[in-house]
């Protein structure tokens, strides 16, 4: 089954530090990924996404991803974490639904705290 | 960019009666919406693939009577609670797609909050 996994709950970084938060994916064919950001009682924001061209992906709010085939990862990072970028973060997998439509599947999600 | 609308954004409502939640498309014609529920501190888990002027396609273990979706016009999708039960308690978003687009226009709405008492 195609998917992608977070294998962190939660992700703690100082203010002005880099941050990293983890996705490896696991996909038949070329993976189309992505990254969102969801506020609490909000929806969710896209950030980024890869499809094809070059690994760094540049996105939102200063963040970048790197796509790796060979590690099958897809981390989600920013040179210097602010505090308004705390919020939950799910990295997604474009998979078939049952309807045939294309979607994004999602990771169980990443909270990212950052501390002043 | 492509903006989508849900409304209520919370709505508390009691035990048996029925909530319906609306989510349109601002911008762009939708010819496919998607329904997701959220559990507190859990992923998005899609409930159905609404398309416009057909019948909803279900997920696995999604009961299509309870939930019902309507998609009556390129810009609108319904989701009505039908008989709702303290369990239906939850975070529902959805998200659209404008029409002829792949994968790249997925647009989500903010939410809406149901607490059933």
């Amino acid at each position: 089954a195609q998917s992608v996994a977070q294998p962190e709950d939660q992700v703690n970084v100082a203010e002005g530090n880099p941050l990293t938060v983890k996705c490896t994916y696991s996909v038949s064919g070329n993976p189309y990924l992505f990254w969102y950001v969801q506020y609490p009682n909000r929806g969710l924001q896209f950030l980024l996404k890869y499809i094809t061209g070059d690994n760094l992906v540049k996105g939102s709010y200063g963040f970048e991803a790197e796509f790796n085939k060979s590690q099958t990862s897809f981390h989600l990072k920013k040179p210097s974490a602010l505090v308004s970028d705390s919020a939950l973060y799910f990295c997604a997998v474009r998979v078939h639904a049952s309807g045939g439509s294309y979607i994004p599947t999602f990771g169980r999600g990443t909270s990212l705290i950052v501390h002043p | 960019g492509a903006v989508v609308s849900q409304h209520p954004s919370r709505v508390i409502c009691k035990s048996g009666t029925s909530v319906k939640i609306e989510c349109r498309s601002l911008d762009f014609q939708a010819t496919t919406m998607f329904w997701y529920r959220q559990f507190p501190k859990q992923s998005l888990m899609l409930m159905a693939t609404s398309n416009e002027g057909s019948k909803a396609t279900y997920e696995q273990g999604v009961e299509k009577d309870k939930f019902l979706i309507n998609h009556a016009s390129l810009t609108l999708s319904t989701l009505t609670v039908t008989s709702a039960h303290p369990e239906d308690s939850s975070f529902y978003i959805c998200s659209a797609r404008e029409g002829g687009i792949s994968l790249y226009g997925y647009t989500f709405g903010s939410g809406t909050r149901l607490t059933v008492v």
